[in-house]
């Protein structure tokens, strides 16, 4: 089983729509958790951290779920510029942190 | 341009040659990490360094690899005998880090390195 799983999609929906996607980790004791967006031959860049208490920013909303080892991301009202790859990233136990991303899911907003 | 820069952006070689990619972190950060992403998968971590110490190798790391940091800023991964499943985009990310609630704070990354061996 891979540390940090993601249905690679793709997630074709219609401007306007509400979109959600998980990832699950297989490490019960990772500390901190992330999504980050990453553009077609781009690097990617941090959207959101999702702490245990969940998060919003604007129509993106991020929650964990310890109990199940899953975190969450919805996309409300989808704009065509949110087409991208979103990376699911958890952070190792211990001071080290190393990151692991899942392989991404991609999402693609039609007009 | 006060972000994380790396130096080629491409890079095309032959099997068998070596190759050495550069990455200029965020001048505070004291942490660099180097990853290895190839089509439809995620980044996989590769290294990192604090300061000049490199704290953690992947066993993809094959001994064929290896990176430096020489005075904690600036960072280069050598490719040994590259070969064509060496061909990959090679991201480098910094962040600073510091006990307790760093684990949150954010990496930043560069805008890789794509290298492709024939």
């Amino acid at each position: 089983r891979k540390e940090v799983e993601q249905d690679p999609g793709p997630f074709n929906v219609p401007e306007g729509a509400t979109v959600a996607f998980n990832c699950t980790y297989s490490n019960s004791a990772s500390q901190s958790f992330f999504w980050y967006r990453q553009d077609c031959r781009k690097e990617p860049k941090l959207l959101m951290s999702v702490y245990s208490s969940g998060n919003e920013d604007g129509r993106f909303t991020a929650q964990l779920n310890r109990a199940s080892q899953y975190i969450s991301l919805l996309i409300r009202d989808s704009k065509l510029s949110d087409s991208a790859t979103y990376l699911c990233v958890v952070n190792s136990p211990g001071g080290s942190y190393i990151p692991t991303f899942g392989r991404g899911t991609s999402l693609i907003v039609h007009p | 341009d006060t972000g994380v820069s790396q130096d080629p952006r491409h890079k095309i070689t032959k099997r068998g040659q070596n190759v050495t990619f550069r990455c200029d972190p965020i001048s505070e950060h004291n942490r660099l990490y180097w990853y290895r992403q190839t089509l439809g998968q995620g980044p996989e971590f590769l290294t990192y360094f604090q300061n000049e110490a490199q704290l953690e190798k992947s066993r993809l790391l094959s001994d064929r690899f290896s990176a430096e940091r020489p005075k904690g800023s600036f960072s280069t991964l050598e490719i040994q005998r590259t070969e064509q499943g060496d061909s990959a985009m090679y991201l480098c990310a910094s962040r600073y880090w510091t006990s307790g609630e760093s684990s949150y704070n954010e990496q930043f990354f560069g805008p890789g390195t794509r290298l492709t061996v024939l």
